[in-house]
């Protein structure tokens, strides 16, 4: 059973510029969340896709965006990027069974600097 | 608006002790109460969780007790190791939907 796997692990990117982070679910999981980490701080949700919909988003302004996939891997979109977007963006999938949703099983991050 | 507050920011133990964190939430329609234990570079991993119907859980030397009515919750490790040294996150989840609100995390460090 493959885990929770983000893509790229590190970028640098210029304010004003977009960004696409991607993620590939664990194997079975069809519900996947994406979280933003500051340095230092606990995550922050984001949003929360299943079944290619999404269902349930944070206090994010639009420019954040996302994709579920048919595969129920996902892709985050930032555009118009600012400093404050700096962060460790966490992905996190889960399938039912336990509860409504299940278990959160994260992935290692995507590591994102914007100068 | 922080609705789960995590104290304290950051602890130092000596190998053998016990460590002791503690976090207070505001929602009372959290329903599910999971501590995640971060090691540097990586992802939060789920180290234990625990429901309001249960007031302590403990799986090994990793101990949640919880107090509904005082809308707190704590994570005790007996027998502190080295390797325990990481930051640990508590969080909680509404009924509906699978957003998790965290706390600030508390930063553990064991000392040998």
């Amino acid at each position: 059973e493959t885990g929770v796997t983000q893509s790229p692990t590190h970028l640098i990117k210029t304010r004003g510029q977009q960004v696409t982070l991607r993620c590939s679910s664990q194997s079975g999981h069809n519900t996947v969340s994406w979280y933003q980490q500051a340095l230092g701080q606990g995550p922050q949700f984001i949003f929360q896709y299943y079944r290619e919909e999404e269902n349930g988003r944070g206090n994010f302004p639009p420019r954040f965006s996302g994709l579920q996939f048919p595969n129920y891997s996902s892709e985050l979109n930032v555009n118009a990027l600012e400093l404050d977007d700096s962060a460790l963006y966490l992905c996190a999938s889960s399938r039912p069974g336990q509860g409504i949703f299940g278990e959160l099983f994260f992935g290692e991050g995507s590591r994102l600097t914007v100068l | 608006q922080q609705q789960v507050k995590q104290s304290p920011q950051s602890l130092i133990v000596q190998k053998g002790g016990i460590s002791i964190i503690n976090c207070a939430y505001e929602n009372t329609a959290f329903d599910y109460f999971p501590w995640y234990q971060q090691f540097p570079g990586k992802g939060p991993a789920l180290l234990i969780a625990i429901r309001p119907d249960v007031s302590e859980k403990k799986e090994g030397r990793f101990t949640i007790s919880f107090n509904k009515s005082a809308k707190q919750f704590s994570l005790h490790i007996m027998d502190s190791q080295p390797g325990d040294s990481a930051t640990y996150f508590c969080a909680a989840r509404r009924a509906a939907g699978n957003k998790l609100t965290f706390g600030g995390g508390t930063r553990v460090l064991v000392k040998p």
